[in-house]
């Protein structure tokens, strides 16, 4: 099985601080995705990458950048977190962009105070 | 602009009843998922279909989807309390789009 592993569970951070929430993939998967999660919103699409160093915009990229380096893993970066930006956050990746399903990592749920 | 329409957001019911989710969607797509979450977890996926007219059924859940309609069900036959998640539909093409999930409580 696809394993997609994001390295904190829980994070606090103060307002202003560079966030780095990192996601690894296990799989060769061209494509990871991250996305927030909010109550009543459901799950809105930050960025994604289909390729080594290549990166697109999702539905709600603002305040928000990406980095993939190597393929396995997809980090989402928070320039300088604000309380808006208090979230969960999950990473998902899949082996191409629209045939297959995506595996989620267990999420990060992000507090900015 | 796709976008994805559950409904309801709120789902209660007695275990053993019978109840429909919908989800619609606004364009063209022959590929539909569905998947489940747990409070404080990540989301597993139950089913993808397909194709117009695909059915899945897993235990007490029953997908179907048709494309023309631009619509897919998600139907619970006779509940029991381990259904209580919150279930999404989501809907290709490019990187998923996702509805807002249906929060489903089944109590005794």
């Amino acid at each position: 099985d696809v394993k997609v592993t994001q390295s904190s569970r829980y994070l606090v951070k103060r307002t202003g601080e560079k966030v780095f929430l990192e996601c690894v993939q296990d799989m060769d998967h061209e494509n990871m995705f991250w996305y927030r999660q909010d109550p009543g919103l459901g799950l809105r699409l930050i960025y994604f990458s289909y390729d080594v160093k290549m990166k697109e915009k999702g539905d709600i990229p603002e305040g928000y950048s990406v980095s993939r380096e190597k393929k396995e893993r997809f980090s989402l970066i928070l320039e300088s977190a604000s309380t808006n930006q208090t979230s969960m956050y999950l990473c998902a990746s899949s082996l191409t962009l629209g045939a297959y399903g995506y595996t989620f990592g267990s999420g990060t749920r992000l507090t900015v105070v | 602009e796709l976008k994805v329409e559950q409904n309801p957001l709120f789902l209660s019911m007695q275990e053993g009843k019978n109840y429909t989710i919908y989800c619609n969607y606004s364009t063209t797509s022959d590929r539909l998922y569905w998947y489940r979450q747990d409070p404080g977890k990540s989301l597993e996926s139950l089913f993808v279909l397909l194709s117009n007219g695909a059915v899945k059924q897993e235990g007490r859940l029953m997908a179907s989807l048709d494309t023309k309609a631009r619509l897919s069900t998600l139907h619970i036959t006779a509940a029991v309390h381990d259904l209580s998640a919150t279930y999404f539909c989501a809907v290709l093409p490019g990187p998923l789009v996702f509805g807002k999930g249906t929060r489903l409580s089944v109590i005794a």
